[in-house]
């Protein structure tokens, strides 16, 4: 079992490019969390993903980033007309399902390190 | 809003010396609690979680934490570390309004002198 695989490891852009995150959750999980983490700070959650909804993004910034997680194929994180602020470890995590004790079976995978030139 | 606190950011031990990291949260009500660990350029993994029941939790390599309800905290300790354990340690917490969702502290980075 390979775990969650994510990919790049790092990313670098430009200011105003677009930056594309993928997550590929461990086998037999259908649903995706995105997490980012800034410098010097703990990791707040993004979103929350299934296979073709987004069950909560409480925590998507409102402009710029999307997400989806579709039938087929990994997840994608993605930011437009980057700015240096969005400079950050971006973590993906998964888990089989949302019922009690999903997070017993939670796994994070190594992160994407974005920096923004 | 959940809120989680660890008001050490950086500790230095040298090995063999007993550790304690501290974790505060916010939320009055049922809640489950983690601590992660990171080692450098690998992925989160799990060092521990409270459910219910014993409210000392024993988790992997030696670790150990206890929830204090009436003080909203969940410090981690390991009698006796070693320099293989340094790393960053995040404790996290779950409440049952927030779903599926994690709320983080800003996590400790502990350094173990050999």
């Amino acid at each position: 079992n390979a775990g969650v695989m994510q990919n790049p490891r790092h990313l670098v852009r430009r200011r105003g490019q677009e930056a594309r995150l993928r997550c590929s959750p461990m086998k037999g999980h259908s649903h995706v969390y995105w997490y980012r983490q800034l410098p010097e700070e703990g990791l707040k959650f993004m979103v929350y993903l299934q296979k073709e909804n987004i069950i909560d993004e409480s925590g998507m910034p409102k402009e710029r980033f999307s997400a989806e997680f579709p039938k087929e194929g990994p997840s994608i994180l993605r930011i437009q007309q980057v700015v240096r602020g969005d400079s950050a470890a971006y973590f993906c995590a998964s888990s089989p399902g949302q019922n009690a004790g999903w997070a017993e079976k939670l796994f994070f995978g190594s992160g994407t390190q974005l920096s923004v030139l | 809003a959940q809120s989680v606190s660890q008001h050490n950011h950086h500790v230095i031990l040298s090995e063999a010396a007993s550790l304690e990291l501290g974790c505060n949260y916010s939320y009055g009500g049922t809640v489950n609690l983690f601590w992660y660990v990171q080692y450098p350029g690998q992925h989160l993994q799990l060092l521990l979680k409270y459910f219910s029941g014993d409210p000392l939790v024993k988790g992997i390599k030696g670790f150990e934490a206890e929830f204090i309800k009436s003080k909203f905290s969940f410090n981690l300790r390991k009698p006796s570390v070693q320099w293989s354990d340094t790393a960053e340690y995040f404790c996290a917490v779950n409440d049952n309004n927030a779903g599926n969702m994690l709320t983080f502290g800003g996590g400790t980075r502990l350094m173990v002198k050999p």
